[in-house]
């Protein structure tokens, strides 16, 4: 099975900051990569999938890059509404794993 | 508008069975594979199980080979899941997903674009 390991756990950090989340995989996986929000008490939500085609509606300040083993969710202007959890997945080899999150906290 | 309506969710006890529903809507359902994923309280995601869009190809997460049995009836545009033997492990939240699946000529991959509110399972005696 694929690993995928995201740093940090957690961040705090304030409004207009940029943020970087971190997404390893244990085995090369090509940019077979989607990137979910998931807000308290509601469904994940997709926001990238093959590493870095952000989906309709998704506002612009989320990217996605990296492929093979190491990739990156950076969200360039931090919005009070972006307070959530975000989790990365590997999306092409059976099982199709998650990371453990990271949430995303407002200072 | 897309929507999927989990149903089925409850209190059992251990060793006991339930059935996850998932009724779809304003969307080809019989197009699209589906998927379940779990979310234990207080925990990350993890994938359940995988079925292809005429239910001819499944995959299962090894933590319930053997237990859980995934379906779907494209007449009902319904997707199921039987839970036999549970566990106090699989206490958590069961979504019904849908599954963007494509194909490149080397590699398939998913993308999880619709979610369901989801349904708890506890287990518990």
């Amino acid at each position: 099975d694929i690993q995928m390991t995201q740093s940090p756990s957690s961040v705090s950090a304030s409004v207009g900051d940029r943020v970087t989340i971190t997404c390893r995989a244990s085995q090369g996986i090509s940019s077979w990569l989607a990137w979910y929000q998931q807000k308290p008490g509601k469904a994940p939500k997709l926001l990238i999938s093959t590493a870095s085609s952000l989906q309709s509606g998704v506002p612009s300040r989320f990217s996605g890059s990296g492929s093979g083993t190491d990739f990156t969710l950076t969200i360039s202007s931090l919005q009070p509404e972006d307070f959530a959890a975000y989790y990365c997945q590997q999306v092409n080899s059976f099982p199709l794993t998650f990371g453990q999150g990271t949430k995303v906290e407002i200072k | 508008e897309v929507q999927l309506e989990e149903s089925g969710g409850g209190l059992v006890q251990p060793g006991g069975s339930l059935r996850l529903s998932c009724a779809a809507s304003g969307f080809t359902f019989s197009s699209y594979e589906m998927n379940w994923v779990r979310q234990a309280p207080g925990k990350g995601l993890e994938w359940v199980s995988y079925i292809s869009t005429s239910g001819s190809t499944i995959y299962y997460a090894d933590s319930v080979k053997g237990r859980f049995t995934i379906s779907r009836d494209n007449a009902k545009n319904s997707l199921y899941l039987q839970m036999n033997s549970l566990r106090a492990e699989d206490t958590a939240v069961y979504y019904c997903v849908r599954d963007r699946r494509r194909c490149t000529s080397t590699s398939c991959y998913s993308a999880f674009d619709y979610w369901g509110q989801g349904t708890l399972i506890t287990v518990s005696s």
